[in-house]
Parts: structure tokens; C-alpha cells; sequence
């Protein structure tokens, strides 16, 4: 199958820096690629929708200037979490679809863990 | 508005033992999938059901579909202990909702030797 490369896997920082964290496919082209969050020993939760070449759609509740996403080119969506806190410290996991938006097969990053300490 | 609901949430059982995990959403959808997530990891794509009475299997994993119903079931035969992950199913949303998945809320299963 496709593959969705995510990095870094893992990334402690202090409060008030930025992360960012890069989510390519590898081997198809994605003009949709999806931002999740997940707490410890719940779902995912959407965070935003980033498509290429325009701005991003961000869930209800989820603060833009907070995550910054960028999706310059076909196989690249940038996260960037901007003056990290504590409260940020989650799981952070891209997908892409390959295919058309409604017909093609998500796949996921390997997901990033972001500790804000 | 569409929600996903599993069942159960949370599941400790016997090797050698079969067991379902149900999958209900409330609207009609033309896509469900089956993902496998072991504890810091990622997600693992297991089954993608596209169409009513389809029926896919996988090793000990057998996953159906009935869109009349609006249920998903991922059945397990004689479970071993590698079978012990969190599995969640999502729902495409379709075009009202930009083809987002809406996910259940998972299943935690172990299996004990």
C-alpha cells in the first residue's frame, strides 16, 4: 500500500517553542491530507483539513494561529504548533488520501509525539 | 449528523476464544473502515468495506458490512495474544462533510495467554 511518512516520531521542547512536524507521502500524490490529535486511550480527533495550494479548514475549537498547517506541494503538509504548552503535549497523527477525495484509500503517518514540557 | 458508535469499549479475553466487536452509525455512509492501533503507534489499515453484505477476512479477522442496518461487525476466531491492540472503525462522512471520517470511539482488546 501508500506509504505516509511522518517525522520527527518523537519531540520534546519547552514552553513557549515551536514544533513543527512534516507529513509527506511517499510514493502518490495528496491534495488532502488531514490533521489528528489523540489524547492517551481515546480516538482521534480531527484537527483540520489542509489542502494544497490553500489555507487549511480547521475543525470548531481548534485555534489557526495555535497550528500553523502548510501544504506547499502534493506529497507535503507541515504542522507547526506554535508557542507549545504543556496542554499541547498529545499524539499527533497526518493521513493522506490517495485517489480522488471521495474514492481513495487514507492512509496514515507513523504519528508524532510531541511533550511539551 | 453522523456518529459512530462501538461496542464494547473494552474487551479482556482468552486465547482460543471468539468474540465481536459491533459498529453503529447513524447515517448512511458508502464507506467503513477497520483500523488496528498498538499503543504508541500509529494506525493500521485492516479492512475498507465499500458496499452492502461485503465481507472481508483477514487471518483470525473477519470484518462485514450491512448499510441497511448501518452496522459493521470485525468478528475474531480463536484469538492469540498478537491480537491484543485497540481497534476503531470510522465511517466516511461523504460530501456533507468534505469525505472526513467520523471514528468510533475504539475497542481495547487483550488477550490473555
Amino acid at each position: 500500500g501508500a506509504v505516509v511518512s511522518q517525522h520527527p516520531s518523537w519531540v520534546i521542547c519547552k514552553s513557549g517553542t515551536s514544533v513543527k512536524i512534516e507529513c509527506r507521502s511517499l510514493d502518490f500524490q495528496a491534495t488532502t491530507m488531514f490533521w489528528y490529535r489523540q489524547f492517551p486511550k481515546q480516538s482521534l480527533m480531527l484537527m483540520a483539513t489542509s489542502n494544497e495550494g490553500s489555507k487549511a479548514t480547521y475543525e470548531q475549537g481548534v485555534e489557526k494561529d495555535k497550528f500553523l498547517i502548510n501544504h506547499a506541494s502534493l506529497t507535503l503538509s507541515t504542522l507547526t504548533v506554535t508557542s507549545a504548552h504543556p496542554e499541547d503535549s498529545s499524539f499527533y497523527i497526518c493521513s493522506a488520501r490517495e485517489g480522488g477525495v471521495n474514492t481513495g484509500e487514507l492512509f496514515f503517518g507513523e504519528g508524532s509525539r510531541l511533550t511539551v514540557l | 449528523e453522523l456518529k459512530v458508535e462501538q461496542n464494547p469499549l473494552f474487551l479482556s479475553m482468552q486465547e482460543g476464544k471468539n468474540y465481536t466487536i459491533y459498529c453503529n452509525y447513524s447515517t448512511t455512509s458508502d464507506r467503513l473502515y477497520w483500523y488496528r492501533q498498538d499503543p504508541g503507534k500509529s494506525l493500521e489499515s485492516l479492512f475498507v468495506l465499500l458496499s452492502n453484505g461485503a465481507v472481508k477476512q483477514e487471518g483470525r479477522l473477519m470484518a462485514s458490512l450491512d448499510t441497511k442496518a448501518r452496522l459493521s461487525t470485525l468478528h475474531i476466531t480463536a484469538a492469540v495474544h498478537d491480537l491484543s491492540a485497540t481497534y476503531f472503525c470510522a465511517v466516511d462522512g461523504g460530501a456533507d462533510s468534505n469525505y472526513q471520517l467520523i471514528w468510533g470511539a475504539g475497542t481495547k482488546l487483550i488477550i490473555k495467554p
